[in-house]
Formats: structure tokens, sequence, C-alpha cells
């Protein structure tokens, strides 16, 4: 079955210091991957897919099929990190049916 | 507000009862999507539609019933609620058709927190 893991549900970690939230994910194809945020009283937005290689707000994400994994990493946490992080998986190009994980809280103290 | 939006935000109703959650798109998205986040769930995908038609189902219950009207806003129709249906209720929109195979974001509402006493 296809299956999103996130095994943390709080992170906390201090200001400046490094932070990995980790995804492991469940797919005998090749998925797509996305990272997902949350931060206080906005709506759940995109923060970064696997496909475009690109670095948002300072946070990266490598998709290992070796490992199923897609963690993302930022080298130094700011306090405006704060919020939840989703990871979700699309199966392949054309479906919609996304599969998220539950989220980890990521809070980054002063 | 030109971005998703939903109603209500809060909705309060007792076992056996039927509600409906109201999805507006933003302008010019033609598919939308409806999730379902239990305590401690990932969001489930439930059903997508597209411009009227439905393109995909998830993990909707028999009991749960959705539609898009013509004016491209959409209803999530809960029936016969049972305790376990309390949760948060997304609804996200896109450009996407469903069978495209570029990438096309999804823009999510705030939601609406369904309590079934």
């Amino acid at each position: 079955a296809q299956r999103v893991t996130q095994p943390e549900k709080l992170l906390s970690v201090f200001k400046g210091a490094p932070v990995e939230l980790k995804c492991n994910y469940s797919y005998s194809g090749s998925p797509e991957l996305f990272w997902y945020v949350q931060y206080s009283r906005q709506r759940l937005q995109l923060l970064l897919r696997h496909i475009s290689r690109e670095s948002i707000k300072g946070f990266t994400a490598d998709l290992n099929k070796g490992e199923t994994s897609f963690h993302l990493k930022k080298p130094f946490a700011q306090e405006e990190d704060s919020a939840m992080y989703y990871c979700a998986l699309r199966r392949s190009p054309g479906t919609y049916k996304y599969i998220f994980g539950t989220g980890t809280r990521l809070k980054v103290l002063a | 507000d030109s971005g998703v939006t939903q109603t209500p935000k809060h909705l309060i109703t007792a076992t056996g009862q039927r509600v409906t959650l109201r999805c507006s798109p933003r302008s010019g998205d033609l598919s939308v999507y409806w999730y379902q986040q239990s305590l401690d769930q990932g969001l489930q995908f439930l059903i997508h539609y597209y411009n009227g038609e439905e393109r995909a189902k998830g993990n909707i219950l028999e009991r749960f019933s959705a539609q898009q009207f013509p004016d491209l806003h959409s209803e999530l129709n809960l029936s016969s609620l049972e305790l376990g249906d309390s949760a948060l209720y997304f609804c996200a929109s896109s450009v996407a058709t469903g069978t495209d195979k570029i990438y096309n974001e999804q823009f999510f509402g705030p939601g609406t927190r369904l309590t079934v006493l």
C-alpha cells in the first residue's frame, strides 16, 4: 500500500541549528514527492517538489529512491520556520490522488 | 479574497445528521479537490472534480457525496454523521484537468472544522 510516514510529530530546534524533517514513503513506482507547509493561521501551501530541485526559503529536499526517503533540510533554522510540515506523494503525473503524511510540527526556539 | 474560500469555518452537529460544506475555487481554476484530516491523520484525499465532472475518487465513504456546479463551486455532503466524521475538511483548487501530465499546484482553502457530538 502507498504510504507516507513522518516519524516525528514534533521537532524542536534552536535558532541557527540545522533542521531535518524526515519523510519516508512506500510506493513501488516512481512517485512525485512534495513538501507542504502550514504557518500559524495560514493555509496549507506548497513548499517544494522534488522534481524542481530548488531551494525554497533555504530548505532543500533530495529524493533518495534507495532509501525511499525525501527528508527536508535547512542548515540554519530561523524562528519564522516554525510551522507544520507535511510530506506528500503523488503516484504519477496525471493523477491528483495525493497521499499526505501526518505532519511534523517544527518549533524553532530563540 | 481571490483565493479558495470555504464555508462554514466551524460546524457542530449531532450524530445521524446531514451537513453540507461549501467551497469556491480560485478565479480561473476548474478543478476542485476535497480532503479530510482527522485527528493525528494526514490529509486523506476524498474526491476531485473538474469542470463539473468527477475525475478521481479516493477513500470517500458512501455516506459522503460531492458535486461541482456550473459556477464551479463545489459542495461536499456528509450524511448519517458519526462521531468519527469529526475532522477538518479541506478544499483545494487548481487549473489542472486531471488528465494533464504537467504539474499544476493545488491551492488550499482554510478548511471547515466539523464536530459531531
